[in-house]
């Protein structure tokens, strides 16, 4: 059963970096995009980004100019850092995957972390 | 940036009832992007429907997805109490995105 752990500070002070590592075990993490996911406080979801276990990122347009994800194979693990937080940026994160399966046809997250509460603090 | 419009914000009904919920798209998705989400109370989202009407695994058959082009729905045949949560359309033809939540609350 493929298991996702965000883990990292749980507060950030405003316009410093906030970095996130998600470990990934009982799976590969080969031919899978894995994603970060956030959502403030009673309000709905919005995607970070994603990485591709060769590397290649994307990111939500409106974050881009912030956000950098980074994955380290060799210790099954994927990061988020995005830079120059405000009180904007509170929210639950979520590390995630998305196989994007042409074969099956299965394009969604399938698998989530149960989520990390990072607050920005002034 | 595709948008997506989910209706209503909330729907307030009974167990045993049908619950139909709906997801517009404010550009054409091809129906293979297109998947469904539940959460509820301090949990992580889970994926029901992928591909607009396949059910992901373990998901329960009074589950179904339909739709096309811009509109897409989501059914769920008879309400049971464990399915009162939010209800979450997404998409991923164009970069990636879910749109604002449906509240199935119990009337």
């Amino acid at each position: 059963q493929v298991q996702l752990q965000e883990s990292g500070p749980g507060l950030v002070k405003a316009s410093e970096t906030l970095s996130l590592t998600c470990t990934v075990s009982g799976g590969s993490m080969s031919s899978y995009f894995w994603s970060w996911i956030r959502q403030p406080p009673g309000k709905g979801l919005e995607w970070i980004g994603d990485i591709y276990y060769s590397g290649s990122t994307r990111y939500n347009p409106s974050l881009k100019s912030r956000v950098t994800i980074s994955i380290d194979r060799s210790k099954n693990q994927f990061s988020l850092n995005l830079s120059s937080v405000t009180a904007a940026d509170t929210a639950m994160y979520y590390c995630a995957r998305d196989p994007r399966d042409y074969s099956s046809g299965l394009y969604g997250v399938d698998y989530w972390g149960q989520g990390t509460l990072v607050t920005v603090s002034s | 940036e595709i948008v997506l419009t989910q209706s209503p914000g909330t729907l307030s009904l009974s167990p045993g009832e049908r619950a139909t919920l709906s997801c517009r798209a404010s550009q054409g998705v091809s129906s293979t992007y297109l998947a469904w989400y539940q959460q509820k109370p301090g949990q992580a989202p889970r994926l029901l429907i992928y591909g607009t009407s396949s059910r992901a695994t373990g998901i329960p058959d009074r589950f179904s997805g339909s739709g096309s082009g811009t509109d897409f729905t989501l059914t769920i045949s008879r309400l049971e109490p464990d399915d009162f949560a939010v209800y979450y359309c997404q998409q991923c033809a164009n970069s990636f995105t879910f749109g604002g939540g449906t509240k199935v609350e119990i009337k």
